[in-house]
């Protein structure tokens, strides 16, 4: 079955460490989205992607990295420069950046506890 | 500058009861409109969406929802709640070509 495969579900890292989430799509989607998720303030994008080699600055970018060497993968790296990482993360994918006229795919998140 | 609210962080109905969560947002041009539920630790579901037509909309699980113009409003109904109901509803507001703009959640309580 098609999907969104984020790995791993929980990850534990010590301060000032960089990690690495992954995000890994079957559906053929072009575009594909990094989400931040807090209690009480929604979801924030993070960075996303519209086609393979290339990425855009979300609204909360500090101290994230991406990259999309591949049109199925759009890791998400948390730097030691995020000041607060310790989140739930969203991956999310849709046909086009343009096609919003369908569903948006969410992978089941990352749970990022820094310690 | 665009946003979507949701009005009511926490919401509680007793189970058969009906419910509605609010959703308004502010935008230049009247954008794609989607309703969105995620159960703790999960990823999200859609239950429905709005891009032209009709401006009452169904979706999954038996809920519906009424775009307002006027109003710039997208409110989410269901007639009856059941206790698998309870979770976090999410408004997300999009325009082509741009990422998915959600609303901060409100949190659905349903009590026996």
């Amino acid at each position: 079955d098609g999907g969104i495969t984020q790995s791993p579900k929980y990850l534990f890292r010590k301060e000032g460490q960089n990690v690495t989430l992954s995000c890994e799509q079957n559906l053929n989607h072009d575009a594909m989205y990094w989400y931040r998720q807090d209690p009480g303030q929604g979801l924030r994008l993070i960075y996303y992607s519209q086609i393979v080699n290339d990425f855009q600055k979300g609204d909360i970018a500090e101290g994230y990295s991406v990259s999309r060497e591949k049109k199925e993968s759009f890791p998400l790296t948390v730097t030691s420069a995020q000041k607060n990482p310790t989140a739930f993360y969203l991956c999310a994918s849709l046909p086009s950046r343009r096609d919003l006229n369908t569903e948006a795919f969410f992978g089941q998140g990352t749970r990022l506890t820094v310690v | 500058a665009q946003s979507v609210t949701q009005p009511d962080i926490h919401i509680t109905v007793s189970e058969g009861a009906s419910l509605e969560l609010r959703c308004n947002y502010s935008y230049g041009a009247t954008p794609y409109l989607f309703w969105y539920v995620q159960s703790p630790g999960q990823g999200l579901q859609l239950l429905l969406k709005y891009f032209s037509g009709d401006t009452l909309v169904q979706g999954i699980k038996g809920f519906e929802a009424e775009f307002k113009r006027s109003q710039s409003s997208f409110n989410l109904r269901k007639p009856s709640v059941h206790w698998s109901d309870a979770a976090e509803y999410f408004c997300a507001v999009g325009l082509s070509g741009y990422a998915l703009n959600f609303g901060k959640g409100t949190s659905l309580l349903v009590t026996p």
